[in-house]
């Protein structure tokens, strides 16, 4: 059982570059969400998707884009990197068939943009 | 939005020592979490409280949900090398989609 897949794990851009990160999760699970952790600043929530066909913009969605089409992938697009988006990004997935529900995350993808 | 107050921000401490970190927030959350992230990994959930005043173990790990719902705080007894890490504490609220509201995390270091 894979879990929550994310990929490339390393990636360097360049100012203005595009690029999109891949998250795919094999658990069947509705919910899926993209998180950016800075050094020192815990995980900020970056968009979130309840189903295939919505997404809904998180605290710090700027510069970035997504996409449901599926239920188990979830990308996230950057556009114009920029050096504001050097940073390593999680994907996280959970039911969301109870009350309370446990996320569980990929092992990040760390992205330096210069 | 919310925000929760993580601390300490980073421990030192000789194996087998006990560490206590907490959490607290400026306004309730329905439930609290705590994760550990291993270098170059993602967060692992550790313990999930779902009740105000819940104490909950695993393994060598106690964690507690305070009464007033807006403070958690995780306990570590007899520490080994393998719990270095970053531990974040994360709140939700139902009705919020199970988004989380994460501290900023408090990094341990244990010394064999």
């Amino acid at each position: 059982n894979a879990g929550v897949t994310q990929t490339p794990k390393f990636r360097i851009l360049k100012i203005g570059q595009s690029m999109t990160l891949q998250c795919t999760q094999d658990m069947n699970h509705n919910y899926m969400y993209w998180y950016r952790q800075d050094p020192g600043m815990g995980l900020k929530l970056i968009y979130y998707s309840v189903g295939a066909g919505i997404t809904d913009k998180g605290e710090v969605p700027n510069g970035y884009n997504v996409s449901r089409s599926t239920t188990e992938d979830f990308p996230l697009r950057l556009e114009l990197a920029a050096p504001s988006q050097t940073s390593v990004y999680f994907c996280a997935s959970t039911f969301g068939t109870t009350t309370n529900e446990k996320l569980f995350f990929g092992s990040g993808t760390q992205l330096s943009v210069l | 939005g919310q925000q929760l107050n993580q601390s300490p921000q980073s421990m030192f401490i000789q194996e087998g020592e006990d560490v206590s970190m907490n959490c607290t927030s400026s306004s309730i959350f329905n439930t609290w979490l705590w994760y550990k992230q291993d270098p170059g990994e993602g967060p692992v959930l550790l313990i999930a409280l779902y009740k105000a005043g819940e104490l909950t173990s695993n393994g060598r790990l106690t964690a507690q949900f305070g009464i007033t719902r807006k403070d958690s705080f995780l306990n570590i007894s007899a520490s080994i090398p393998s719990d270095v890490g970053i531990y974040f504490c994360a709140g939700q609220n139902r009705g919020s989609n199970y988004k989380l509201t994460f501290g900023k995390g408090t990094l341990l270091t244990v010394n064999p």
